[in-house]
């Protein structure tokens, strides 16, 4: 069975400074989502990593994939108010199923 | 805004009672997955219908069905309901994943989710 390990769980940090976000997974699977959350709201699409190697860009936001190491990271740059929110990775099984097995969430707070 | 649509927004029921939760897909997806989303759950997969049949089925309860319908709306039923039914209900769409081939995304978009409350 596919577990997805994020950590920390709890981020809080100051604007301005810099961070990364781990996800761990547990099989082999080539294609890993990052999804933001507001309270209360709907996850919104990050970033699509879709082979290994992959970086990905937006903004304050860089994601990258190793499919070898089952880890992917998600770094902050100078982090400013609007970033807070909850991040979530999600890998996709696999093969013809393609459901996707998230982490538990990390919830970032970013204090002026 | 993703393109994928849930009603109601919200539901309050009381426990032992029935409910039908309804997603539209955005247009031209054929893929229509179901998710809960808890406290002490997290996020986790239901079910996967894709052009009206069954793909996959995760950790639902035998209480909960699913059905994708003819136009590719899907309709999740939660029946003889209990306190711990009580979550965030997302449905997703994607592209059809054989389309898309390859390396291309099959990137699920979230609806706006249905908040079920039992008490």
């Amino acid at each position: 069975e596919l577990k997805v390990e994020q950590n920390p769980l709890f981020l809080s940090m100051q604007e301005g400074k810099n961070y990364t976000i781990y996800c761990n997974y547990s099989t082999t699977s080539d294609r890993l989502y990052w999804y933001r959350q507001d309270p209360g709201k709907s996850l919104e699409s990050l970033f699509v990593l879709l082979s290994n190697g992959a970086v990905k860009q937006e903004g304050r936001l860089m994601a990258s994939l190793d499919t070898k190491a089952r880890l992917s990271t998600l770094h902050i740059t100078a982090a400013v108010h609007d970033l807070s929110a909850t991040y979530f990775c999600a890998v996709e099984s696999g093969g013809s199923n393609y459901k996707l097995t998230f982490g538990k969430g990390t919830l970032l707070t970013v204090n002026p | 805004d993703s393109g994928v649509t849930q009603t109601p927004k919200h539901l309050i029921t009381a426990t032992g009672q029935r409910v039908t939760l309804r997603c539209s897909p955005r247009s031209g997806d054929l893929s229509v997955y179901w998710y809960q989303q808890s406290l002490d759950q997290g996020l986790q997969f239901l079910i996967h219908y894709y052009n009206g049949e069954e793909r996959a089925k995760g950790n639902i309860l035998e209480r909960f069905s699913a059905q994708q319908f003819p136009d590719l709306h899907s309709e999740l039923n939660l029946s003889s309901l209990e306190l711990g039914d009580s979550a965030l209900y997302f449905c997703a769409s994607s592209v059809d994943p054989v389309v898309g081939g390859g390396t291309a995304s099959y990137e699920q978009y979230f609806g706006p989710g249905t908040r079920l409350t039992v008490t």
